[in-house]
């Protein structure tokens, strides 16, 4: 089955930072790759997305870029803000199939 | 409120124990989804149901029983749980498979601990 890897587990950075992180994965057949956000005590939110047939996608602060032949893609969030600190999830997925990666904390310092 | 609602919010259970899980979606979808998120683990797929049908069964142990009665309800019946078990159960749902543009919106999940 699909296996999903996320680097760093933990990140932490100053405002006003870029933070960047990334995942690989295994199922060539994966043609969607989400990532979402979850503060403590709160449910996981989708706050982007890339699809197979696209290299990168951006969103104000936010950047998915994906790499079909090396099998990974990555978060990017320019400017950060201290609001920005959460788990971070990248996922890759396949029909109905949903696979996660570990989390990765970030931690934005004032 | 993302549409998506879970009860209970937190479960204390014994192993001897059954209980249930609800949840219950408002967006129109036709697909449920329940995960388990454990600490220092990743959200781990459990069951999908797509129009009230099984597609998706990750070899789950039968003391987790899913049932789908229509596309707006999804449980999730706990019978002679292990402490291990104890985690955060998470309801998704989403107008078809994530590939093909089905955005998946989660509950609030279940906290559930297991003595």
């Amino acid at each position: 089955g699909e296996n999903v890897e996320q680097h760093p587990s933990t990140l932490s950075v100053q405002e006003g930072d870029s933070a960047v992180i990334k995942c690989t994965y295994s199922d060539s057949a994966s043609n969607y790759f989400p990532w979402y956000k979850q503060e403590l005590g709160k449910r996981p939110q989708l706050i982007i997305d890339i699809r197979s047939n696209v290299g990168e996608k951006k969103d104000q602060r936010i950047a998915v870029t994906l790499n079909k032949t090396a099998k990974h893609f990555s978060l990017h969030i320019t400017e950060t803000q201290p609001e920005d600190s959460a788990v971070y999830f990248c996922a890759a997925s396949s029909f109905f199939d949903m696979r996660f990666g570990a989390g990765t904390r970030l931690t934005v310092k004032p | 409120e993302t549409g998506v609602t879970q009860t209970p919010r937190h479960l204390v259970m014994g192993m001897t124990n059954k209980k249930s899980l609800k949840c219950e979606q408002h967006l129109g979808h036709n697909a449920m989804y329940w995960y388990k998120q454990s600490a220092k683990k990743p959200l781990e797929l459990m069951f999908v149901y797509n129009f009230k049908e099984q597609t998706e069964n990750n070899s789950v142990p039968s003391r987790f029983s899913p049932e789908c009665p229509n596309s707006s309800h999804l449980f999730l019946h706990l019978h002679t749980l292990q402490p291990e078990d104890s985690a955060l159960y998470l309801c998704a749902s989403s107008q078809g498979p994530a590939g093909n543009g089905g955005e998946q919106y989660f509950g609030p999940g279940t906290r559930l601990t297991v003595t």
